[in-house]
């Protein structure tokens, strides 16, 4: 079975434009979550998504928005890009919404970087 | 808001011998679940292992291990018999039971020396 896909794999983008990223889950997952890590730090937490509904958010600022689509991939959005949001931006799919001892399953991440 | 501190930024073993990373945590929760995930310099992170809160005994995968203390919040890695295999960065993770959001420590590195 195919794991988490994410693409692209590589984006360079400059300041203020808008980016779009894209997540496929694994078959049967119905959540899929985006993290943001920066070189050097751990993941931080941005969304959440199961069954099309948006189920956490973490603390980032209004220019980041996400959607999951019928078919359970997601996309995330980034307006007005700065250069601090140059990072690996992780897709991770689990199978349901709920926290806990469920494991999230993660994708190889998309490299964005902002000149 | 929960918090997760790994201070071994970096952490080196010999091939055979034995290693642990350390992590400790900050919650007001009760019920909780926390992980160790490898993310080799491919990127992909993978589970490595995980605990319940409320479960006494301590975690075991194979050449994995964890001791977890949970008055003292410290939930540490224990890799025996290192691999060249097991070089990557190794982070914590913290995840509510309610929620499903991860929080993760910044992570340690780990070199094995051949």
């Amino acid at each position: 079975d195919a794991g988490v896909t994410q693409s692209p794999t590589h984006l360079i983008k400059t300041r203020g434009q808008q980016v779009t990223l894209r997540c496929s889950p694994i078959s049967g997952h119905k959540s899929v979550s985006w993290y943001q890590q920066v070189l050097g730090q751990g993941p931080q937490f941005i969304f959440q998504y199961y069954e099309k509904e948006e189920r956490g958010r973490g603390n980032f600022p209004d220019r980041f928005s996400a959607r999951q689509f019928p078919n359970y991939s997601s996309e995330l959005n980034v307006n007005a890009l700065l250069l601090g949001d140059s990072a690996l931006y992780l897709c991770a799919s689990s199978l349901g919404g709920t926290g806990g001892w469920e494991t999230q399953y993660f994708g190889p991440g998309t490299r964005l970087l902002v000149l | 808001a929960q918090t997760v501190t790994q201070s071994q930024p970096e952490m080196s073993v010999q091939e055979a011998e034995t290693v642990t990373l350390s992590c400790t945590y900050d919650t007001s929760e009760s019920d909780y679940y926390l992980f160790w995930y490898k993310q080799p310099p491919s990127r992909q992170m993978i589970l490595v292992i995980r605990q319940e809160a409320y479960k006494q005994q301590n975690a075991t995968e194979n050449r994995f291990s964890v001791n977890f203390q949970k008055a003292a919040k410290s939930f540490s890695l224990k890799i025996s018999d290192s691999q060249l295999g097991d070089a990557a960065m190794y982070f914590c993770a913290y995840r509510s039971a309610v929620l499903g959001q991860f929080y993760f420590g910044t992570g340690t590195s780990l070199t094995v020396i051949p």
